[in-house]
């Protein structure tokens, strides 16, 4: 029973260039969550997505930020013209209907380090 | 809006002892609020929550929280500390707003003293 996958767990950019998370969630799950973890810091939230569209957006960045989560594969969060501030952990979690006491579960990370 | 305020960034105690990580928050609504726990490069392992039945809840790994409306908070304790235990905590609330994403609190980072 496999949990939230999320790869690569460990991703370098050079500044400019594009980086992409993925993201499996749980088997039966539709709903994802995007959250990103400065360093020393709490996780933010980014983006709620459901299959096939954005529910909620409202903790991504104006520009660069992309998700999507297709009928068909992972979800995908992709940061475009990367720049160091946004060298961060992005962790991704999934739940299987929207309800405030349906605990979150949570993938390993992708750290993304921008040189 | 929601929040969440986890006093101490740092505790330290020793292996035995008695653990207390403190969470308060802010919501005009009742809460859902929830524990995680972080080992090093590791995603987040839910603790336990509290989501309006029965305010202590019990946890895994011998943890427990009590919900307290009066003092809006929701600490977490464990009896006797274990070595295992050091890792990060957070503490969380869901938002009732419509999209149930949660507010987390900035964490606590615990350390285990032999």
């Amino acid at each position: 029973n496999a949990g939230v996958m999320q790869n690569p767990r460990h991703l370098v950019r050079r500044r400019g260039q594009e980086a992409r998370l993925r993201c499996s969630p749980m088997k039966g799950h539709s709903h994802v969550y995007w959250y990103r973890q400065l360093p020393e810091e709490g996780l933010k939230f980014m983006v709620y997505l459901q299959k096939e569209n954005i529910i909620d957006e409202s903790g991504m960045p104006k520009e660069r930020f992309s998700a999507e989560f297709p009928k068909e594969g992972p979800s995908i969060l992709r940061i475009q013209q990367v720049v160091r501030g946004d060298s961060a952990a992005y962790f991704c979690a999934s739940s299987p209907i929207q309800g405030s006491n349906q605990p979150q579960h949570f993938g390993d990370g992708t750290r993304l380090s921008i040189l | 809006a929601q929040s969440v305020t986890q006093l101490g960034s740092h505790v330290s105690v020793s292996e035995g002892a008695l653990v207390l990580l403190r969470c308060n928050y802010s919501s005009s609504v009742p809460p859902y609020l929830f524990w995680y726990v972080q080992y090093p490069n590791q995603g987040l392992q839910l603790l336990l929550k509290y989501t309006s039945a029965a305010t202590l809840v019990k946890g895994i790994n011998g943890f427990e929280a009590e919900f307290k409306k009066s003092e809006t908070s929701f600490h977490l304790t464990k009896p006797s500390a274990h070595m295992s235990d050091a890792a990060e905590y957070f503490c969380a609330v869901s938002d009732q707003g419509g999209t149930y994403k949660y507010i987390f609190g900035t964490g606590t980072r615990l350390k285990v003293l032999a």
